[in-house]
């Protein structure tokens, strides 16, 4: 159980478009999903916390506008990269957290992971 | 604020020979303790987490690790290593006063010699 999955597993796209990343929690309900980056070598970054139903909450440095996030369901977080460009290049993790009153600490469970190449 | 800090960002260690993985963390609140592995191209999976209780925690693929309130350190540990071992590690913290947010160390990555 705790499957999250994300589409696509990789993606390449022109400079100057946008770019959306889906992720999904198949056999169980998340309220809260979190957006990662990940460069080559390093580890994770969080760039926001999603929550189902509300704004989500960006850390300090991601452009909100850049980087939109949607949680419009209990099992689907989105990513979009908007004007994409080079930089942007970069491996995006989503993760779930599992929802309910006999969750006694917060594991996230993790998905494969998005690998976007900006040319 | 939590900061995790792993000590080592790479270690080579031949095959069954065992291995230990440093992590520490500061935090001005109480804590729980992650330990995730990433193989290439691929997410994190859950090698082990402390939350609360015994000290001395065990998780999957043989992986044992420490919690060290005192020395705020939660090294992770194997006895003997495989070549299927070679992945990238990474220490984890949360906080327990709830918002889910983790922070993780740079990782560790560990390579098994044959």
């Amino acid at each position: 159980g705790a499957v999250v999955s994300q589409h696509p597993s990789w993606v390449i796209c022109k400079s100057g478009t946008s770019v959306k990343i889906e992720c999904r929690s198949l056999d169980f309900q998340a309220t809260t999903m979190f957006w990662y980056r990940q460069f080559p070598k390093q580890s994770l970054m969080l760039m926001a916390t999603s929550n189902e139903g509300s704004k989500a909450t960006y850390e300090q440095g991601v452009e909100k506008d850049k980087f939109l996030i949607n949680h419009a369901s209990l099992t689907l977080s989105t990513l979009t990269v908007t004007s994409a460009h080079p930089e942007d290049s970069s491996f995006y993790i989503c993760s779930a957290t599992l929802t309910g009153a006999t969750i006694a600490y917060n594991e996230q469970f993790f998905g494969p992971g998005t690998r976007l190449t900006v040319l | 604020a939590q900061s995790v800090t792993q000590l080592d960002s790479q270690v080579p260690v031949f095959e069954e020979a065992p291995v230990e993985l440093r992590c520490n963390y500061s935090s001005s609140v109480s804590v729980y303790l992650f330990w995730y592995v990433q193989y290439p191209n691929q997410g994190l999976q859950l090698l082990l987490k402390y939350l609360s209780g015994s000290t001395l925690v065990k998780g999957i693929n043989g992986f044992e690790a420490e919690f060290n309130k005192s020395q705020t350190s939660f090294h992770l540990r194997k006895p003997s290593v495989h070549i299927s071992d070679t992945a990238e590690y990474f220490c984890a913290v949360s906080e327990r006063t709830g918002g889910f947010k983790t922070i993780f160390g740079a990782g560790t990555r560990l390579f098994v010699k044959a």
